[in-house]
């Protein structure tokens, strides 16, 4: 049972390219999300969806884009790299809102 | 607006002493409480979760997490530390409206030593 992938792992961008992370999960969950870890700043969400088709904006969703045409997929697009998006981006996912995230091994990018 | 605190940065402990990692919360109503367990460049793990009923929650690892709703706190605990226990861990809260998204602490990590 893969859970919950993400891909890439690692990825170098260069100031105002745009680009897609990637996110999977095989658990039939209806609620996933988006997260990104800063040093001494915890988690914060950016996006979230409850359902295919059906997104909304967490805390901090300035520059980041994204779209749920399938239960199982919940892509994160940077639409204009900045530096201040370097960061390390969890997905997560969970049969409800109100459940325990099952999170992915993170994606941690670096903007130049 | 929810806000969780973990007042520490570390925590430092031996093995085979009792470990506690604070943490308090501020949200409208009942509270959603979790604990989740961040080993180094891995993704958050779930420890344990409080929806309602019993004070005292058990978790996986030996854990468990006291809910006192007077002092708004959900402390983290564990009877005998082990060393591979070591991680970053943070409490996250909700309330418990329909739409409501988890709000995570800063973290705290933990260092046992041998």
């Amino acid at each position: 049972n893969a859970g919950v992938t993400q891909t890439p792992k690692f990825q170098v961008l260069k100031t105002g390219q745009s680009m897609t992370l990637q996110c999977a999960q095989d658990m039939n969950h209806e609620y996933m999300s988006w997260y990104r870890q800063d040093p001494g700043m915890g988690l914060r969400l950016i996006h979230y969806s409850v359902g295919a088709g059906i997104t909304d904006q967490g805390e901090v969703p300035n520059g980041y884009n994204v779209s749920r045409s399938t239960t199982e997929d919940f892509p994160l697009r940077l639409l204009s790299a900045a530096p201040s998006q370097t960061s390390v981006y969890f997905c997560a996912s969970s049969y409800s809102m109100s459940g325990e995230l099952f999170f992915g091994e993170g994606s941690r990018l670096t903007v130049l | 607006a929810q806000s969780v605190a973990q007042p520490e940065d570390q925590v430092n402990v031996a093995e085979g002493n009792p470990l506690t990692v604070k943490c308090t919360y501020s949200v409208s109503g009942n509270p959603y409480l979790f604990w989740y367990v961040q080993y180094p460049n891995r993704g958050l793990q779930f420890l344990l979760k409080y929806i309602t009923g019993d004070n005292l929650v058990k978790g996986s690892y030996g854990f468990e997490a006291e809910f006192n709703k007077s002092q708004t706190s959900f402390h983290l605990k564990k009877p005998s530390a082990l060393v591979s226990d070591s991680a970053l861990y943070f409490c996250a809260v909700r309330d418990h409206s329909g739409y409501s998204t988890l709000t995570f602490g800063k973290g705290t990590m933990l260092l046992v030593s041998p």
